[in-house]
Order: C-alpha cells, then structure tokens, then sequence
C-alpha cells in the first residue's frame, strides 16, 4: 500500500528553527509537496520537489532524498503566524496526490 | 479572480437525505477534485475531472457522485447522506494534474450527517 507518514504534533518557539519530517511509501514517484494549512481553512501551496537536494524560499526550504523516501520542510525565524498543520503529499505514478495526515505545528511565545 | 469558490459552507442533513456541493473555478483550470479531509487523516480523492465532460474515481467514491457540464463547474453529490459522510470537503483545480503547478483549494464544506 502507498504511505505517507509525519509526525502529528510538534512545539517549537516563536524565533527558533523547525524540521517537520516526512516519509513515504508510494507507487512511483513524480515530485513531493508541502501545502500549509491554518485552522479551519484550505491548504495552501509551500514548495514542490521533485530532484534531490535542497529547495529554499524566503524563511522556508524543502529537502528531498529520494533514496531514501524522505523529506523535511524547514521553518526559520519561526513567528506565531506560522502556527498551522502541514501537510506532505506525494505524487504517485498515476500523477494522483497521496496525503499523509498532517503536522500540527504550535509557537510558543 | 475569485479563484475557487465552494457553497454551502456549512450543511446539516439527516441520514438519507440528498444534497449537492457545488464548487467553481475562474482561472480556467482543466483538472479539478472533490476531497474529504478528517481528522488524524490525510486528504483523501474522492472523485476527480480531466475536463468538461470527464469524470473518474478517486480512493473514496461510494456514496458519492460527480458531474462537471462546464469547466468551470465541478458538482460533488451525496445520494443517501450516511454519519460516515460527515467530514470537511474541499474542492481543488489545477492547470494539468502532471503538472508541478499549485493546486488551489476552495474554503471548504463542513458537512455533519445526523
């Protein structure tokens, strides 16, 4: 079966740096995604990887390894907007989007 | 641009009952999708269209059914509303589904089934 899995909550500190980490499991492979989505609204589009390596943009960057069916999205001088889920989806060999479940992700003052 | 716009916002039915979501697209996209999104859950395809006219299933179609007459427009309907179905709805269009462009997402559709 196809899997996509994140952590489902994760703390960190207005200023500092996160890592949300996502694995995957998928019936081929035609680029990765991070879409961030606050409470109670749509998903929105972060970033989008399909070669391996590091993609930055602004305070967020993406990383992809597919050798290894891993990705991160890293968050910098985090600020307490930045508080929402984010949500990894994998584009399988059908260019169908397999999502994984989220990361909630709360700043603390 | 509107972008992509979904009515109701809310819907409250009882079990059995009949309803349409409706969802609309203004920036000309061809592919466009009905998801459902629950909590500790992934987005999950319910159903998806390439096109005016072309409709396909996704991982979730029982109970669902899907019409897309126009490009624009892009109908989710429930033929006997059940409790499984109440869930957050969400509509999405892109240009192509190969493509690596965004997809957009409407504001979704908080449905509750009794």
């Amino acid at each position: 079966g196809q899997n996509i899995d994140q952590p489902t909550e994760m703390t960190a500190t207005e200023g500092a740096i996160v890592q949300i980490n996502c694995t995957y499991q998928t019936s081929g492979f035609n680029g990765l995604f991070w879409y961030q989505q606050h409470a109670g609204e749509a998903p929105t589009f972060l970033s989008y990887n399909v070669l391996d390596g590091l993609e930055e943009k602004g305070r967020f960057s993406s990383f992809l390894s597919r050798s290894k069916g891993y990705s991160y999205l890293l968050l910098k001088e985090l600020q307490m907007k930045d508080s929402a889920s984010y949500l990894c989806a994998v584009l399988d060999s059908n260019y169908q989007l397999i999502w994984g479940a989220g990361t909630k992700l709360i700043i603390k003052p | 641009n509107a972008g992509v716009t979904q009515t109701p916002k809310f819907q409250v039915l009882k079990t059995g009952q009949s309803m349409t979501l409706q969802c609309a697209q203004d920036m000309n996209h061809e592919y466009m999708s009905w998801y459902r999104q629950d909590p500790g859950m992934g987005l999950r395809l319910i159903h998806y269209s390439v096109g005016a006219g072309i409709t396909d299933q996704g991982e979730v179609p029982n109970g669902y059914n899907v019409s897309r007459l126009k490009k624009q427009n892009f109908l989710l309907g429930l033929e006997s509303a059940a409790p499984s179905q109440t869930s957050v709805y969400f509509c999405a269009s892109s240009y192509r589904p190969e493509s690596t462009d965004t997809q957009y997402f409407g504001p979704g559709t908080r449905l509750t089934v009794l």
